[in-house]
């Protein structure tokens, strides 16, 4: 069975740090995705990434895929409140269909 | 409207009702999927459909019954369900196979269901 393992859990910070998401599995994944859920609204599709080693930028956020593609990285520069919600990350097996989420990491930006 | 909705947004419902949940996507995907949402626990994937038939049930309880009649919409027939069914339902669509593809999922807003 795949499993995404995400950390922190939780986290709260100050408007301005910078902060790193992590999302690692003993599994290989053919691509990994990142998603942003905010209150009352279903996830929102941020990134794609598919090649072991892949970095991706989206203004102030960095996502990184692992080069053996078992673990990927959220890195937010100068956070906002705006930035706050539900940080999911979801891995597809090669050929599979089904995408396997991590538990989310649950994001504060405090003004 | 565009990309996926659904409707109702909220429902409350007691254990011996009979209700359904209807999911409508506007972007020309060829796949479907039910997700149940729970505090404290990743996204539990449900049910799959790819070009209106079921290829995914992931030991869904028979109180939960889903009906696709076309590659656009989505229903999840709910009967003699159990207060611990209470959870966001969320309903997704994906464009499956073809070059470069990687089924990338795109969700709806979700039905917030509370079973008393």
């Amino acid at each position: 069975t795949q499993l995404l393992e995400q950390s922190p859990q939780f986290l709260s910070i100050q408007e301005g740090e910078n902060l790193t998401v992590y999302c690692n599995s003993s599994s290989v994944f053919s691509s990994l995705q990142w998603y942003r859920q905010e209150p009352g609204e279903g996830p929102v599709l941020l990134v794609t990434v598919v090649t072991g080693g892949e970095v991706k930028k989206l203004k102030r956020l960095t996502f990184q895929f692992g080069d053996a593609r078992k673990d990927s990285s959220l890195h937010i520069t100068a956070a906002q409140p705006g930035d706050t919600g539900l940080y999911l990350c979801a891995g597809a097996g090669q050929g599979a269909q089904k995408l396997v989420f991590g538990q989310g990491t649950r994001l504060t930006i405090n003004p | 409207e565009t990309g996926v909705t659904q409707t109702p947004r909220h429902l409350v419902m007691g254990m011996t009702n009979k209700k359904s949940l209807k999911c409508e996507q506007h972007l020309g995907h060829n796949a479907m999927y039910w997700y149940k949402q729970s505090a404290k626990k990743p996204l539990e994937l449900m049910f799959v459909y790819n070009f209106k038939e079921q290829t995914e049930n992931n030991s869904v309880p028979s109180r939960f019954s889903p009906e696709c009649p076309n590659s656009s919409h989505l229903f999840l027939h709910l009967h003699t369900l159990q207060p611990e069914d209470s959870a966001l339902y969320l309903c997704a669509s994906s464009q499956v196979g073809g070059r470069g593809s990687y089924n990338e999922q795109f969700f709806g807003p979700g039905t917030r269901l509370t079973v008393l």
